[in-house]
């Protein structure tokens, strides 16, 4: 099974409100990964998490704070987002850390800040 | 630092027709490769992957790719190209923390 689950699948959220992203894979993989995509653009590395820790954060805003609870599960917190936030989400996970893997991606969150 | 170029935006090929996707890349060192597809509002599927040995690698749904190191190229190819290939194409490079370099992607259209 290659399957990473990603909800919800559409989110409308005001620049005051707090929500959550959630991520959820059972392929035993220990590497997850938060992308931002923009129309038209490839996805952007936003944040990586390595048996449960935080590895890479690419100078993202604050507005955005991820969290991974288990090996299984991974969340993006928003909060005071803005409307250039405005994006698809996509989260992805790849075996063990060491070395190069593929990265299997979900379908993906559709953010709009209003 | 590593670069995925793709020269091509957009692609129409009619239905039945053969396909060649066109990806270079920067890296020193063998490079690991992979190519993805993306439907619309959908995310990505990895097709295929290149890490080493055989320099041709077939992937699913019928593609296959070609790692030529002379020319920095992993090029994407189907033989026979169905409507339902119709979406973006992305290439990409890993690198050392296993991130992934992207190249801009490649849209290909197919008609009928």
């Amino acid at each position: 099974d290659t399957e990473v689950t990603q909800t919800p699948k559409h989110l409308v959220m005001g620049m005051t409100n707090k929500k959550s992203l959630k991520c959820e894979q059972h392929m035993g993989h220990r590497a997850m990964y938060w992308y931002k995509q923009k129309a038209k653009k490839p996805p952007e590395l936003m944040f990586v998490y390595s048996y449960e820790k935080l590895s890479i954060n690419e100078s993202v805003p604050s507005r955005f704070s991820p969290e991974c609870p288990n090996s299984s599960l991974l969340n993006l917190h928003l909060h005071a987002l803005q409307p250039e936030d405005s994006a698809l989400y996509l989260c992805a996970s790849s075996p063990p850390t060491s070395g190069i893997h593929e990265q299997y991606f979900g379908p993906g969150t559709r953010l709009t800040v209003t | 630092a590593q670069s995925v170029t793709q020269p091509d935006i957009h692609i129409t090929v009619s239905e039945g027709a053969s396909l060649e996707l066109r990806c270079n890349y920067s890296y020193g060192a063998t490079p690991y490769l992979f190519w993805y597809v993306q439907s619309p509002g959908q995310g990505l599927q990895l097709l295929l992957k290149y890490f080493s040995g055989d320099t041709l690698v077939q992937g699913i749904k019928g593609f296959e790719a070609e790692f030529k190191r002379s020319q920095s190229s992993f090029n994407l190819r189907k033989p026979s190209v169905h409507w339902s290939d119709a979406a973006e194409y992305f290439c990409a490079v890993g690198e050392y923390g296993n991130k992934l370099v992207f190249g801009a992607g490649t849209i290909l259209r197919v008609k009928s």
